[in-house]
């Protein structure tokens, strides 16, 4: 099972970039990397998905090194609204389970 | 159009009763999935389906079942509810079984006493 692992917490003020790592040391030749935002009461939400080096849309950033058992989303200049929970994913193509989340890391921005 | 929708948005239920939990998506995707979410577990997969007429257990399948009759509507039934089962339930929808880009409805808050 390519579970992740990710920091329990972060604080950030507003303005700087957050990095956020996760590692995954299982992960399989075909999972892709996913990573979800999640604010109270809601579900979560896509953010980035990437398979190898370096993948940037309007949103973040997200950094896979070449032996992809780990990768870091890269939040630039944070503001309070980006104040949620960070999910790291790895799919899981076979077996009986399925698109394992970590507990995530809970982000919080400070004005 | 609605994405994905969840029903009742939350509930309390006596311990031993039996309670479905609707989720509808109107955007044709194939695969749809049903977490649980409690507090310092994050999210765990209970069941999923890749596709209508089949079926799969994810991490944490005992006590629910599921059923996917059309593409469009994944019930999720606790056929006797116990206290335990105290979460909040999220379901999902991606378009193929492989597309990790899940969409997540608004969540069901379930009490069990």
């Amino acid at each position: 099972l390519a579970k992740t692992t990710q920091p329990i917490s972060m604080d950030s003020y507003e303005g700087q970039e957050v990095n956020i790592t996760c590692s995954h040391n299982n992960i399989a030749t075909n999972d892709y990397i996913t990573w979800y935002q999640q604010f109270p009461s809601q579900g979560p939400r896509f953010i980035i998905q990437g398979y190898k080096t370096k993948v940037t849309n309007e949103v973040a950033s997200l950094f896979i090194p070449a032996d992809r058992k780990s990768s870091t989303l890269s939040l630039p200049r944070v503001s309070l609204s980006d104040t949620a929970v960070y999910y790291c994913l790895v799919g899981v193509t076979s077996g009986t389970y399925k698109y394992i989340f970590g507990t995530g890391t809970r982000l919080k921005v400070l004005a | 159009i609605a994405g994905i929708t969840q029903a009742p948005t939350s509930q309390i239920l006596a311990a031993g009763r039996r309670m479905t939990l609707r989720c509808t998506q109107d955007m044709r995707h194939n695969a749809m999935y049903w977490y649980r979410q409690d507090l310092g577990l994050g999210l765990r997969l209970i069941h999923y389906s890749n596709t209508a007429g089949t079926t799969g257990k994810g991490e944490v399948p005992d006590g629910y079942s599921v059923s996917r009759a059309n593409t469009d509507d994944f019930p999720l039934t606790l056929a006797s509810a116990v206290p335990s089962q105290t979460s909040v339930y999220f379901c999902a929808s991606s378009e193929t079984s492989i597309d990790n880009e899940q969409f997540f409805g608004p969540g069901t808050r379930l009490t069990v006493l």
